[in-house]
């Protein structure tokens, strides 16, 4: 079946630095990605949609300028998390589609800022 | 944005017994689908309802979809401590390419 990659499983990292985050379509070319905030007990928020070869449409409340979103290729996605301070904290979860249903989803990323 | 509210937020429940748990959302959709998710840990797919279906079950899980109500419920029958959990519903509207939008998830403890 369809495999979504998503790396690192987990970062930590000192405040005001800043993270990548890799989604990666592994046996598919997945011409949009959706990336997904977590916080600790509550449900999926979808941050952004990313489209190949486009720019990414952000969510209400997401700033576009601190989480970078970059959809180069049909398999590859990545979400930078610029100058990351502790309340980025969080569980981020690409997903991406085939043109099928449903969405596959990669693994996630706990971020941890220190 | 999210669609709404999943009932209840938190279940517990002995091994063996039936669990249900509701989510309601709020615009015209396409599909509604629920996924289970461990601690920490990514999402998986459990099971799809199409708007023109009101029920479909896979093994032991069985979904109703009522769009009158704008709701659906997700039983699992014979639990086990594995299906311990949260369990979330997401809805993909009727536009084009869009994206899940999930409920606020229900957390279910099966004790053995």
């Amino acid at each position: 079946g369809a495999v979504v990659s998503q790396h690192p499983s987990w970062v930590i990292c000192k405040s005001g630095t800043s993270v990548k985050i890799e989604c990666r379509s592994l046996d598919f070319q997945a011409t949009t990605m959706f990336w997904y905030r977590q916080f600790p007990k509550q449900s999926l928020m979808l941050m952004a949609t990313s489209n190949e070869g486009s720019k990414a449409t952000y969510e209400q409340g997401v700033e576009k300028d601190k989480f970078l979103i970059n959809h180069a290729s049909l398999t590859l996605s990545t979400l930078t998390v610029t100058s990351a301070h502790p309340e980025d904290s969080s569980f981020y979860i690409c997903s991406a589609r085939d043109g099928s249903t449903p969405l596959h989803f990669g693994n996630g990323t706990r971020l941890t800022v220190t | 944005s999210q669609q709404g509210e999943e009932d209840p937020q938190a279940l517990s429940i002995q091994e063996g017994e039936n669990a249900t748990m509701n989510c309601s959302y709020k615009t015209s959709i396409n599909n509604l689908q629920w996924y289970r998710q461990n601690s920490g840990r990514g999402l998986v797919h459990l099971i799809l309802i199409r708007s023109n279906e009101r029920e479909t079950h896979s093994g032991r899980l069985r979904v109703t979809l009522d769009t009158s109500k704008k709701s659906s419920s997700l039983l699992i029958t014979a639990s086990r401590a594995a299906d311990t959990a949260s369990y979330f519903c997401a809805t993909v509207g009727n536009s084009g390419n869009t994206p899940l939008v999930f409920g606020k998830g229900t957390r279910l403890s099966v004790i053995a």
